[in-house]
């Protein structure tokens, strides 16, 4: 199994308070993304990085930001929670970005609840 | 803009049961990816299947197979002889372009519930 871990893996926290989540990987591997999974919407992409201070928006960024001062860490900042950002959180991650010969491997999901 | 649609949200079927899972695409590019990936209960994502644009040639693994037709744009799977474990919810996902590290689009998912 690739190395991938996020944290916390279950959060509670208010309306209005910042929090981050963070992904760690320890394959080296050059892109990671964030996505959101909620009923009936599958899985949306908020954030993805291709390079360590690279970093591109995706579906439903409003609200996110995120950082990548190294390659092994992926952190995902709600500046200030929302109960519509409650939701589970997927970190993924991938050799060389390429559908040639990779797929995406994922973290096993951060759990937020904004109350 | 590429799109997945997984038109199916729940399916129940019983055991034994062959079951054929939805997926349609859209997107401008001749060359792009398609991809299924499994979420049990236990909530991890598992990858089943990657296939690209140029390769329409069904594939079957095991009781999993998986019909391409780029003629209707669809990239369906189907689980013969269904089994208690193959309860899960099924992504269809879709990457466009040349270069294939365009993040992956997913579809919204289809529920499976196998019965025994």
């Amino acid at each position: 199994d690739a190395g991938i871990t996020q944290s916390p893996r279950h959060k509670v926290t208010e309306t209005g308070t910042p929090v981050t989540l963070r992904c760690h990987q320890t394959e080296n591997h050059r892109y990671m993304y964030w996505y959101r999974q909620d009923p009936g919407h599958g899985l949306r992409l908020i954030h993805y990085s291709y390079g360590v201070k690279d970093t591109d928006k995706g579906e439903v960024s409003d609200g996110y930001s995120v950082s990548r001062s190294k390659t092994e860490d992926f952190l995902l900042t709600l500046e200030s929670a929302t109960s519509s950002q409650t939701s589970v959180y997927f970190c993924a991650i991938s050799e060389s970005g390429t559908a040639l010969d990779e797929k995406l491997f994922f973290g096993s999901g951060t759990q937020l609840s904004v109350l | 803009a590429q799109k997945v649609t997984q038109a199916q949200t729940e399916i129940s079927v019983v055991e034994k049961e062959d079951v054929t899972l939805d997926c349609v695409y859209e997107t401008r590019d001749t060359t792009y990816y398609l991809f299924w990936y499994k979420q049990p209960p236990s909530g991890e994502l598992v990858f089943l299947i990657r296939r690209n644009s140029f390769d329409e040639q069904n594939e079957i693994s095991g009781r999993y197979s998986w019909n391409f037709q780029k003629s209707t744009s669809s990239f369906n799977f189907t689980i013969t002889a269904s089994q208690v474990v193959d309860s899960a919810v099924y992504f269809c996902a879709l990457s466009e372009g040349s270069s294939g590290n365009t993040p992956l689009v997913f579809g919204k998912g289809t529920r499976l519930s196998v019965i025994a």
